[in-house]
C-alpha cells in the first residue's frame, strides 16, 4: 500500500530534550516536506527536500533540522525543543514539487 | 511575499444547497492545490490545478483556477453531510515554499 508513515504519532517531552520524528514513504517520491499545523495559522512549511542530499528552508525553519540521506526517509530533528514547538506535524511527499502531495498521519508533539 | 486568503473561514450550509469557497493569492502562480482534512485526520489531495482556466470535478466538488485574477474557487453542488470537513487551498509560486490558506471549515447540516 502506497503511504507516508510517521513515528511517533504522539509525543510529550520536556524543554531541551532532543527528539527526532521519522518520516518514510514507499512511493519512490523525490520531493518530501515537513509542515506544522497550528490553530488559526493553518499549515506552514518547515523544510523541504527536492531529492537526496538536497534540502531547503520553508517558511518556519527556526529550531528544526532535517536530513535526506535516503530517498524514502526525511527525519525532522528538534535539537532543543521549546514549548512554542508544541504543534501537529505532518510529513508529505510527491513526485516533484508540482504534483499533489501525499500526507502522513501526523505527529502531535507537546513540549512542556 | 506570497499570501493566500480563503473565504469564508467557516461555512454552515444546509444539505442540498450549493456554495462556493474562494481562494485568493497575492503573487503570480499557475499551480494551485485543494486539500480536504477531516477532524483529527491527515490531509487528502482533492485537486491539482496547473494552468489558467483549469477546471476539475470530482463528485459534488468542482475546482477552477483563474491565474489572471489570482483566484481559485471550490464549488459545492447539492451538499451532503459527508462533505463536512476543512478545505485548504495551497499555492506554489515557484520561488517560495508552498503556502496554505487558513482553511474553510465546512459543516453541512440537515
Amino acid at each position: 500500500e502506497a503511504q507516508v508513515t510517521q513515528n511517533p504519532r504522539y509525543l510529550i517531552t520536556v524543554t531541551g530534550k532532543k527528539l527526532t520524528v521519522t518520516c518514510s514513504q514507499n512511493m519512490n517520491h523525490e520531493y518530501m516536506s515537513w509542515y506544522r499545523q497550528d490553530p488559526g495559522l493553518g499549515l506552514r512549511q518547515i523544510y523541504y527536500s527536492m531529492n537526496v542530499e538536497v534540502t531547503d528552508k520553508g517558511d518556519v525553519p527556526e529550531g528544526y533540522k532535517v536530513s535526506r540521506k535516503e530517498k524514502r526517509n526525511f527525519p525532522l530533528i528538534l535539537e532543543s525543543p521549546s514549548p512554542n514547538q508544541t504543534s501537529l506535524y505532518f510529513c508529505a511527499s510527491s513526485y516533484s514539487d508540482s504534483y499533489e502531495q501525499y500526507f502522513g498521519p501526523g505527529t502531535r508533539l507537546t513540549v512542556t | 511575499e506570497l499570501k493566500v486568503e480563503q473565504n469564508p473561514l467557516f461555512l454552515s450550509m444546509q444539505e442540498g444547497k450549493n456554495y462556493t469557497i474562494y481562494c485568493n493569492y497575492s503573487t503570480t502562480s499557475d499551480r494551485l492545490y485543494w486539500y480536504r482534512q477531516d477532524p483529527g485526520k491527515s490531509l487528502e489531495s482533492l485537486f491539482v490545478l496547473l494552468s489558467n482556466g483549469a477546471v476539475k470535478q470530482e463528485g459534488r466538488l468542482m475546482a477552477s483556477l483563474d491565474t489572471k485574477a489570482r483566484l481559485s474557487t471550490l464549488h459545492i453542488t447539492a451538499a451532503v453531510h459527508d462533505l463536512s470537513a476543512t478545505y485548504f487551498c495551497a499555492v506554489d509560486s515557484g520561488n517560495t515554499p508552498l503556502v496554505f490558506g487558513k482553511g474553510t471549515r465546512l459543516s453541512v447540516i440537515a
